[in-house]
């Protein structure tokens, strides 16, 4: 059974560099199968995809987040990570990872979500 | 930019009441880049259809997809007490390839 888990710091100081990984269980993250995803959710309001990294490492990515996002892989740790640059209130949300079967196919696993919140 | 809107914002209904809820693109989609999502309070999102109209692994028949063009719909026969929940489309672009969700409707008990 697939497991994914996130983990990072729950608070950020505005102006700072967000970064959260996901562990992927149950699945080899370089499966030629999957992508790989970040979504978020500022609280009580809905989801904003994030972006995607691909096994060959091909990322896409939020055209509204795209200067401050990167998404990696470590396959030696069978994760992979999210960063996010210059952080404002905006940026407070749960963020969840997900594992994404494609284009016609969808988000079939998901983490439990992270919350971070962006405060001095 | 396609922009996808979810009808009604919010949905009252009684368990056992068929729920019927919209989601309508900009543009047109390819039926194949539509999905639906479940999310209850609390939990994260849980993947129902994909390709507009394809129960996922495990989501019971009386969730169902269909649509096509601009307008498509998620149809829940049967309300149980554990489908009451906050539902989201999304399609998935081919340019830029990016994934957009819907702003969300929310099914609640009457």
């Amino acid at each position: 059974q697939v497991q994914l888990q996130e983990s990072g710091p729950g608070l950020v100081k505005p102006s700072k560099t967000l970064s959260l990984s996901c562990s992927v269980s149950g699945a080899s993250i370089s499966s030629g199968a999957y992508h790989w995803s970040w979504v978020r959710q500022p609280g009580g309001k809905g989801l904003e995809w994030i972006g995607r990294i691909y096994t060959n490492g091909i990322t896409n990515y939020n055209p509204s987040l795209k200067s401050r996002v990167t998404i990696s892989v470590d396959t030696s740790k069978n994760q992979f990570s999210l960063k996010l640059t210059s952080v404002t209130a905006a940026d407070t949300a749960v963020y969840y990872c997900a594992r994404d079967l494609g284009p016609g196919v969808g988000m079939d696993v998901w983490g439990q979500g992270t919350t971070v919140i962006v405060s001095s | 930019e396609v922009v996808l809107t979810q009808s009604p914002g919010t949905l009252s209904l009684f368990p056992g009441e068929r729920a019927t809820l919209s989601c309508r693109a900009s543009q047109s989609v390819s039926s194949t880049y539509l999905a639906w999502y479940q999310q209850r309070r609390g939990q994260a999102p849980r993947l129902l259809i994909f390709g507009a109209s394809n129960r996922a692994t495990g989501i019971p028949d009386r969730f169902s997809g269909s649509g096509s063009g601009t307008d498509f719909t998620l149809t829940i026969s049967r309300l149980e007490p554990e489908d009451f929940a906050v539902y989201y489309c999304q399609k998935y672009s081919t340019s830029p390839p990016e994934n957009t969700f819907g702003q969300g409707t929310k099914v609640e008990i009457k």
